[in-house]
């Protein structure tokens, strides 16, 4: 099983409806991120939590939401979401120190 | 502020050609680690190498190869007798002292190994 664990996979959704992206992990890390690659951009990041009662924002926050429910857990919403939010999404835990991020698979969302 | 450059945006070779990725990154900080991480066809995220600021042993595993130098700021990465496998997205990225808390990726090169 994988260490960083992403739902769903895939999904295709139309413009104004509510998405959430799930991430969990079992390494044991406390900081937790979510980043968005579009194709030339690279991964751009969105939001990153360093522990429960710890969220702050990305370079790209606006029009997303986060939840860190637990240590292990930590969801990505779209409340109304928009073309331009069609996107591969990674989610990434890390330990303190020198940054290396342990990504999960990746979800692929498309928004019509 | 930092940034990573990745000037390549599409290379293409034939096999067993040797190819070489190009990374130029932008820090004050003195403490920092430089990072590849191969993207396949398949599209998950694959660690490769991490590196940091002092050490600038250059480094082989198998057929692959990374040049670090300080002096131009840069964290090359080879590939020697390329491979169809070996065609990915290849993105170089940058953690520093003051932003800690996240990599900064450049914007990636695909390689194409053509048969």
């Amino acid at each position: 099983d994988a260490d960083v664990t992403q739902t769903p996979r895939n999904r295709i959704t139309k413009t104004g409806k509510r998405i959430m992206l799930e991430c969990s992990q079992t390494k044991g890390h406390d900081r937790m991120y979510w980043y968005r690659q579009d194709p030339g951009l690279g991964l751009r990041l969105i939001y990153y939590s360093f522990d429960v009662k710890d969220i702050n924002k990305g370079e790209i926050s606006d029009g997303y939401s986060v939840s860190r429910q637990a240590q292990a857990k930590f969801s990505l919403s779209l409340e109304s979401a928009i073309p331009n939010q069609t996107a591969l999404y990674f989610c990434a835990t890390s330990r303190p120190g020198n940054g290396e991020l342990f990504f999960g698979e990746g979800s692929r969302l498309t928004v019509l | 502020a930092q940034k990573v450059t990745q000037a390549q945006t599409e290379i293409s070779v034939v096999e067993k050609e040797d190819v070489t990725l190009d990374c130029v990154y932008e820090t004050r900080d003195t403490t920092y680690y430089l990072f590849w991480y191969k993207q396949p066809p398949s599209g998950e995220l694959v660690f490769l190498i991490r590196r940091n600021s002092f050490d600038e042993q250059n480094e082989i595993s198998g057929r692959y190869s990374w040049n670090f130098q300080k002096s131009t700021s840069s964290f090359n990465f080879t590939i020697t007798a390329s491979q169809v496998v070996d065609s990915a997205v290849y993105f170089c990225a940058l953690n520093s002292g003051g932003s800690n808390y996240k990599l900064t990726f450049g914007k990636g090169t695909l390689l194409t190994v053509n048969p």
